[in-house]
């Protein structure tokens, strides 16, 4: 049964700083999502990362995968306080078809 | 643009009714699930459609139900609403294949139960 865990599940970082998210799972995917969920808001995705090695930017955002680890890395740069928010890592099954296995969220507060 | 509409964002039920959830998207898309989400433990799969009259079982489909009469409509059934189903629920949609790279998911449906 593929398990998605997401470290750190609470962040609190101050504007300015850089941090990251990580997201490990547990049976072999080559397909990786990053969500982001504002409060009362439906997800939105903002990352798909589809083999060994992909790296993707958005902005502030850095979303990486290493799928020999089975590890995926969301690297926040000089944090913004437009960027709090929840983010998902969601993992596809090889043979799952988009059966999204989710992890817990990391809820992620930037003050200025 | 691309749009899931969810038909309720609040919804208050009591223990033992049944309740409907509806969900309906405007992408042409084949593909619809349904999510519940709750703190700690991000999002479950809970029932999933790949096309009409279709249904599969996700990881929680305990207690619930589904129905997809039409193409853009998938509909989630508690048929005796229980407590513990207490929750945010979510539906998503997508376009068939793996060649498509994401959900696109509604604004959700907080459900208390009484």
């Amino acid at each position: 049964e593929l398990k998605v865990e997401q470290n750190p599940l609470f962040l609190s970082m101050q504007e300015g700083k850089n941090y990251t998210i990580y997201c490990n799972y547990s049976t072999t995917s080559d397909r990786l999502y990053w969500y982001r969920q504002d409060p009362g808001k439906s997800l939105e995705s903002l990352f798909v990362l589809l083999s060994n090695g992909a790296v993707k930017q958005e902005g502030r955002l850095m979303a990486s995968l290493d799928t020999k680890a089975r590890l995926s890395t969301l690297h926040i740069t000089a944090a913004v306080h437009d960027l709090s928010a929840t983010y998902f890592c969601a993992v596809e099954p090889i043979q799952g078809a988009q059966k999204l296995v989710f992890g817990q969220g990391t809820r992620l507060t930037i003050n200025p | 643009d691309v749009k899931v509409t969810q038909s309720s964002r609040y919804l208050v039920k009591r223990t033992g009714e049944k309740v409907f959830l509806e969900c309906v998207q405007d992408m042409d898309h084949e593909n619809m699930f349904w999510y519940r989400q709750d703190p700690g433990l991000g999002l479950r799969l809970i029932y999933f459609s790949y096309d009409v009259k279709m249904k599969e079982k996700g990881d929680i489909p305990e207690g619930y139900s589904v129905s997809r009469e039409k193409k853009e409509r998938f509909s989630l059934i508690l048929e005796s609403a229980s407590t513990n189903q207490t929750s945010m629920y979510l539906c998503a949609s997508s376009l068939q294949g793996r060649a498509n790279e994401k959900l696109f998911f509604g604004s959700g449906t907080q459900l208390s139960v009484l």
